[in-house]
């Protein structure tokens, strides 16, 4: 079973700070990654992608993939309290039409 | 930009019951999804469809089908509600096969579902 693994949080951070979010996964033929905000009671919506090894910056937000090390990250500089949500990573699988979703990380900004 | 609409935000239906659940989304995209999200659990696939007409199971399909009788729609059918389906409920659609961005996923806004 592919898997897609997330701290399940919560994690909090005080405004202005940076907010860390990390993801492993287990296919080595996932070729796409994607993290995903969910506000609670909506549905998500994609933040961002990325499928080069490296960073990929737009405007406050980093993604980070490391394929050598099965890693995806997303850092959000200058944290605000609507950053508040939790924040889902996804890889396709097998290079296929399908995501493989992690469980998400809550993340808390406080004021 | 991408619009994926659902039938209902809210639905409440009663054990035993046939419920419909429609999606519609407004890109001429080929795949579309459907997923049930549960506290703890994440986001589950429960049928795939790449082609009008076409489906495969996803990862927990049992006491559930659907139907694409068009590109744009795809219905998700619960044939006899059990207590065990009340979840939210969320379809998506994306582009076919072409890789890296294009496997982006674009969800409706979902529906919840209670079955008493």
């Amino acid at each position: 079973q592919k898997e897609v693994e997330q701290n399940s949080g919560p994690l909090s951070v005080p405004e202005g700070a940076i907010a860390s979010l990390n993801c492993t996964y287990s296919d080595r033929g996932s070729q796409s990654f994607f993290w995903y905000r969910q506000y609670s009671g909506k549905s998500p919506e994609l933040i961002m992608f990325i499928y080069s090894n490296g960073d990929k910056e737009d405007g406050r937000f980093t993604a980070q993939l490391n394929k050598a090390s099965q890693y995806v990250s997303l850092l959000i500089r200058d944290s605000q309290p609507s950053d508040s949500a939790t924040y889902l990573c996804a890889s396709n699988q097998g290079g296929s039409e399908k995501l493989v979703f992690g469980k998400g990380t809550k993340l808390t900004v406080n004021p | 930009d991408v619009k994926v609409t659902q039938s209902s935000r809210y639905l409440v239906k009663r054990t035993g019951e046939k419920v419909f659940l429609e999606c519609v989304q407004d890109m001429d995209h080929e795949n579309m999804f459907w997923y049930r999200q549960d506290p703890g659990l994440g986001l589950r696939l429960i049928y795939f469809s790449y082609d009008v007409k076409m489906k495969e199971k996803g990862d927990i399909p049992e006491g559930y089908s659907v139907s694409r009788e068009k590109k744009e729609r795809f219905s998700l059918i619960l044939e006899s509600a059990s207590t065990n389906q009340t979840s939210m409920y969320l379809c998506a659609s994306s582009l076919q096969d072409q890789g890296g961005d294009w496997d982006t996923q674009y969800f409706g806004p979902g529906t919840r579902l209670t079955v008493l």
